[in-house]
């Protein structure tokens, strides 16, 4: 049973450049969750969706991030016009629905780690 | 809005022996889970123990135990026979029972000396 699968692990960007950093949850887990991880700090909340929907992004910056989990396919967690201070560690967690296993336990992933020079 | 605190950013432990990760939150509610998770040099997020709030007894898993004082808000990591593979940071989390995002404390960075 694969875990959740995060890709790139390792994104170079210049400044101004778009970032698209993708996570593949857990397979049967319906709920994605971001979070960010800025040097030597711990992990921040971003977004959390669930299929085509977006439940609380409440830890999104209100510009240049935006999260979608599409029907098909992996979510995307896509920063625009990256500047330096995006440098850090995306991490994204999946969980199962609320009707199955225990939900409130949060599967990670590898991370990205995002430098932008 | 909650917080998590770990005040202690460094800790040391000799091989095989014990020692204990301090955690405390602040919140107002009465239902809720924690969880402590282990951040090797690889970056990986691994789930190493959770407590539900409402149960009175204390997690366990193989050598990682808890000290959970719900009134004093308090969440400890005790590693028992502490070995090598140990030296990582420890992350403390909460989460509400209706929440949907973890708060994480600010990590504790453990180093085990052979």
């Amino acid at each position: 049973n694969a875990g959740v699968m995060q890709n790139p692990r390792h994104l170079v960007r210049r400044r101004g450049q778009e970032a698209r950093l993708r996570c593949s949850p857990m397979k049967g887990h319906s709920h994605v969750y971001w979070y960010r991880q800025l040097p030597e700090e711990g992990l921040k909340f971003m977004v959390y969706l669930q299929k085509e929907n977006i439940i609380d992004e409440s830890g999104m910056p209100k510009e240049r991030f935006s999260a979608e989990f599409p029907k098909e396919g992996p979510s995307i967690l896509r920063i625009q016009q990256v500047v330096r201070g995006d440098s850090a560690a995306y991490f994204c967690a999946s969980s199962p629905g609320l009707a199955g296993g225990h939900a409130y336990e949060q599967y990670f992933g590898p991370g990205t780690r995002l430098t932008v020079t | 809005a909650q917080t998590v605190t770990q005040s202690q950013p460094e800790m040391s432990v000799q091989e095989a022996e014990t020692v204990t990760l301090s955690c405390t939150y602040d919140t107002s509610e009465s239902d809720y889970y924690l969880f402590w998770y282990k951040q090797p040099p690889s970056r990986q997020m691994i789930l190493v123990i959770r407590q539900e709030a409402y149960k009175q007894q204390n997690a366990t898993e193989n050598r990682f135990s808890v000290n959970f004082q719900k009134a004093a808000k308090s969440f400890s990591l005790k590693i028992s026979d502490s070995q090598l593979g140990d030296a990582a940071m420890y992350f403390c989390a909460y989460r509400t029972n209706a929440g949907n995002m973890l708060t994480f404390g600010g990590g504790t960075r453990l180093m085990v000396k052979p």
